[in-house]
Formats: C-alpha cells, sequence, structure tokens
C-alpha cells in the first residue's frame, strides 16, 4: 500500500529560526512529490513540485529536497515568518499508465512560529 | 478567475437528511476530487472523475455519492448524513495527467459540515 509518513507532527519556533520538515514515502513507482501549504481554515495551496530527476526545488524562503534513492523529502523554511504558521502537507503521486492515478497525502506537520 | 469554488461554506444537519456540495471550476480541468479532512487523518479522497460523465471511488466513499454531468461541475451527495461524516470537506482539480507529466491539484476554500 502507498504510504507518506510525515514527521514531525507539529512543531514550534520562534521567528526568524530555520526548520525542516520531513517525508518518507513509500510510493512506487514514483512520479512526483509536491509540499501543499495548508493555512487555517483555507484550502492547501501547493509550494513546489519535484519530478525523480530532481533532487531539490526552491519557493521563495521555502527549499524541497528530494532523494528518489531513499524516498525521502524535505522542505525546509529559512528565516520563518509568523505566516508560515501553517499545516505543511507532502502529496506523493504514483507513475501510472493510460493518464488515471491517485495521489497519496501525508498527515502534515503543523507548524507555529511565535513571535 | 475564480479558481475551484464550494458550496455551501457551512452546514449543519441532522442525522438521516440529505444534502448535495457544490464544486466548480473554471480552468477547464478534466479531473475533478472531493476530499475530506479530518483532525489527525489528513485529507483522505471520497470520489474522483477523470472526465465528464464519469465517476470513480477513492478511499473513503460509503455514504456518498458523485455526480460530472459537466465539466466545470463536480457534486457530492450524502443520501442519509450520518454523525461520522462529519468534516472538512475539499473539492479540487486539475489537468489531465501526461506520461511523465507532473501537474497540481487546485483546492477549493472547503465546506465545513456538521452532521447532529
Amino acid at each position: 500500500k502507498n504510504q507518506v509518513e510525515q514527521s514531525p507532527q507539529s512543531l514550534i519556533i520562534l521567528e526568524g529560526k530555520n526548520c525542516t520538515l520531513q517525508c518518507n514515502y513509500t510510493v512506487s513507482p514514483f512520479s512526483n512529490l509536491r509540499w501543499y501549504k495548508q493555512d487555517t481554515g483555507r484550502g492547501p495551496v501547493s509550494l513546489t513540485i519535484m519530478t525523480f530527476s530532481e533532487n531539490t526545488k526552491s519557493n521563495g524562503r521555502y527549499t524541497a529536497t528530494l532523494d528518489a534513492d531513499t524516498k525521502q523529502s524535505s522542505l525546509h523554511i529559512t528565516a520563518s515568518q509568523l505566516s508560515d504558521s501553517a499545516s505543511y502537507i507532502c502529496v506523493v503521486s504514483p507513475e501510472a499508465s493510460g493518464g488515471s492515478y491517485i495521489p497519496t497525502f501525508g498527515r502534515g506537520t503543523s507548524l507555529i512560529v511565535h513571535p | 478567475n475564480a479558481g475551484v469554488t464550494q458550496t455551501p461554506k457551512f452546514r449543519v444537519l441532522k442525522t438521516g437528511q440529505s444534502m448535495t456540495l457544490l464544486c466548480a471550476q473554471d480552468m477547464n480541468h478534466e479531473y475533478m476530487y472531493w476530499y475530506r479532512q479530518d483532525p489527525g487523518m489528513g485529507l483522505r479522497l471520497i470520489h474522483y472523475s477523470v472526465g465528464e460523465g464519469t465517476t470513480a471511488k477513492g478511499e473513503v466513499p460509503d455514504g456518498y455519492n458523485v455526480s460530472r454531468l459537466k465539466k466545470q461541475n463536480f457534486l457530492l451527495g450524502l443520501e442519509s448524513a450520518a454523525p461520522s461524516q462529519t468534516s472538512v470537506y475539499f473539492c479540487a482539480s486539475s489537468y489531465r495527467r501526461t506520461s511523465g507529466g507532473a501537474y497540481e491539484q487546485f483546492f477549493g476554500p472547503g465546506t465545513r459540515l456538521t452532521v447532529l
């Protein structure tokens, strides 16, 4: 069964500090991995996406890395801001024939940034 | 573009009542999805559609039905609501997947449903 495990479940940091969120997956065959940010009471919004051949992708202060061999990804947030307080969700999609497939969602990491 | 919209935003039902949640997208996406999100459980796929007139079951389909009569709309129905269906429901849409390609799922703002 395809699974996506995220850690930690929750994290509290001070404003201005850096942090790293982890994602391990068993989805196979792998196609792509995406990190979403979900603010409280809102729908998820895509931050980054990486395919098999990519091992790093940045979006402003967010940098995602991918190790397809160990099936691990991380999301690094630099110089955190209060607005970074949100849930961060890792989503992994399989490679499938016929154009029809289902992505697997992790349960998310809840990040709280304190002033 | 409005993106993905959901109607209603909030709803309270009594056990046994029925209702329909409407999802609309104006991005000409082929794929549409319904998810539910519960505390500590993450997003779970209820049903999805890969095109007009086609639907398929996801991870947690029991107690729900869907229809995709028009490409831009995806309806989620609860025939006889149960307290276990209290949740936040998200609709999403995306382009058709191409081999080796990657695409983004765009999510709606969610519908918060409470079943008493």
